[in-house]
């Protein structure tokens, strides 16, 4: 089964930029999107990212999506952190019949 | 306003049913795919099942197929997750979420979710 696998956690401090991985564990993580959902606790996800670098309206521009085919990753950059920005961040795709997160990444920010 | 609003949540007994409701308002219902997406507490997000939009099609999560059940009354602009047999794993908080709009396998709109504690 296709699996999703990122850091536990990840800390940087505010103004400074953070990268998330997410890994493939098989096919082409490329052959389909990758999104990233922002969750805070006690709240519902949002999404941040969609279709591996698209930003819904209201997310602002320092969050940033990519896909490497290289190492078959998809990465979130938040660039200018702010402490508002703390909160756990899942990557989600799919394969042909079945949705897949990751094990989620929680980013402190201090 | 375009939102989902989860309910039908409680504590059940182990190897007992629940059913879940999620309704949807502010936008077309019956054109979009609908999740279940759970999450027990402390831990991470997981995919339970879908739907497509005239609930002919469905796909669900191993941990749950035979078990249990999604559903949907585009009518009522409602989606259902009937569950039964629940085992104490299945505790979590229950969210709804609309697939999106070109690539139906992702999420465009989440409700607020419902908790479901399995215990005796």
């Amino acid at each position: 089964n296709f699996m999703l696998t990122q850091p536990h956690s990840v800390s940087e401090s505010p103004g400074k930029t953070v990268t998330i991985s997410c890994t493939g564990s098989s096919g082409s993580i490329a052959s389909n999107y990758v999104q990233w959902y922002q969750q805070r606790p006690g709240s519902a996800p949002t999404t941040v990212i969609y279709e591996d670098n698209q930003r819904p309206s209201g997310v602002p521009d320092r969050f940033s999506g990519s896909i490497d085919s290289s190492s078959n990753s998809a990465s979130l950059t938040i660039s200018g952190l702010k402490t508002e920005d703390e909160a756990d961040y899942y990557c989600q795709s799919y394969d042909s019949s079945a949705v897949v997160f990751g094990g989620g990444t929680k980013l402190t920010v201090l | 306003e375009v939102q989902l609003v989860e309910s039908g949540g409680g504590l059940v007994q182990p190897g007992g049913s629940l059913r879940l409701s999620c309704a949807a308002s502010g936008f077309t219902f019956s054109s979009y795919w609908m999740h279940w997406v759970r999450q027990a507490p402390g831990k991470g997000l997981v995919w339970v099942s879908r739907i497509n939009s005239d609930g002919s099609s469905t796909s669900y999560a191993d941990s749950v197929k035979g078990r249990f059940t999604i559903s949907r009354d585009n009518a009522k602009n409602t989606l259902y997750l009937q569950m039964n047999s629940l085992r104490a794993e299945d505790t979590a908080v229950y969210y709804c979420a609309r697939g999106a709009t070109v690539t139906p396998w992702y999420f465009d709109l989440w409700g607020r979710g419902t908790l479901v504690t399995v215990s005796s």
